[in-house]
């Protein structure tokens, strides 16, 4: 079965600095990835997507790779700031009894940028 | 512009007792919904989704039920509470059709079960 890995439960930086989070998948070749950023008490927010034909995406400070070989995507946050502090979610489309509209979700990793 | 509402945002009940938490998506047509709870500290568990009203799919056999009655509608409803039902329940919305869409998500109701 499907299984995603995300790197470690948290990870501390100092303000400034480059966050590298890791999303690692087994037993799948998905099309796409996507990245989510989770406040305390809050629902998911969307954050970009990064097909298998793309090796790198950029949104503003926010930079995503994906390497179908290695089975991996990299997300990171240069110039990190306190209010970057949150939990990042990986997830991969899912496929189940013929339907493809699912996504599975790896358990985060919870950054806190320290000032 | 789409929204997606969740109510209540909080709930408190005993064992045993029913539960029905709803959820409605404005500014948008024929979408995907999408039921997960989130234990404490854990990741996201897909419960039901529905491509359309009174299509519904179940991930996990539990004692929870799902309904859409309304194209813009999303039902999550249980006879009798378990200890365990207890959570952070997330409705999510996506564009219909059979890609991969991002998810947009509610801003979730949390219950306890006591």
């Amino acid at each position: 079965s499907q299984k995603i890995e995300q790197n470690s439960e948290a990870l501390n930086i100092q303000e400034g600095k480059t966050a590298t989070l890791t999303c690692n998948y087994t037993n799948y070749s998905p099309a796409y990835l996507q990245w989510y950023r989770q406040d305390p008490g809050r629902g998911p927010v969307f954050l970009l997507l990064i097909r298998e034909n793309e090796k790198e995406k950029r949104k503003e400070r926010l930079k995503v790779t994906f390497d179908t070989t290695l089975k991996q995507s990299l997300f990171h946050i240069t110039a990190s700031q306190p209010a970057d502090s949150a939990t990042y979610l990986c997830a991969l489309p899912y496929v189940s009894s013929g339907s493809a509209r699912q996504l599975t979700f790896g358990s985060g990793t919870q950054l806190t940028v320290l000032p | 512009s789409q929204t997606i509402h969740q109510w209540p945002a909080t709930l408190v009940q005993p064992v045993g007792s029913p539960l029905s938490l709803e959820c409605t998506v404005e500014g948008t047509s024929n979408p995907n919904l999408y039921w997960y709870r989130q234990a404490a500290g854990r990741g996201l568990q897909l419960l039901f989704y529905s491509v359309g009203i009174g299509q519904i799919s179940s991930e996990v056999p539990q004692n929870l039920s799902a309904s859409r009655p309304q194209d813009w509608q999303f039902i999550l409803s249980s006879k009798k509470l378990l200890l365990s039902d207890s959570g952070f329940y997330l409705c999510a919305w996506s564009a219909g059709g059979p890609e991969f869409y991002e998810q947009y998500f509610g801003p979730g109701t949390r219950l306890t079960v006591t």
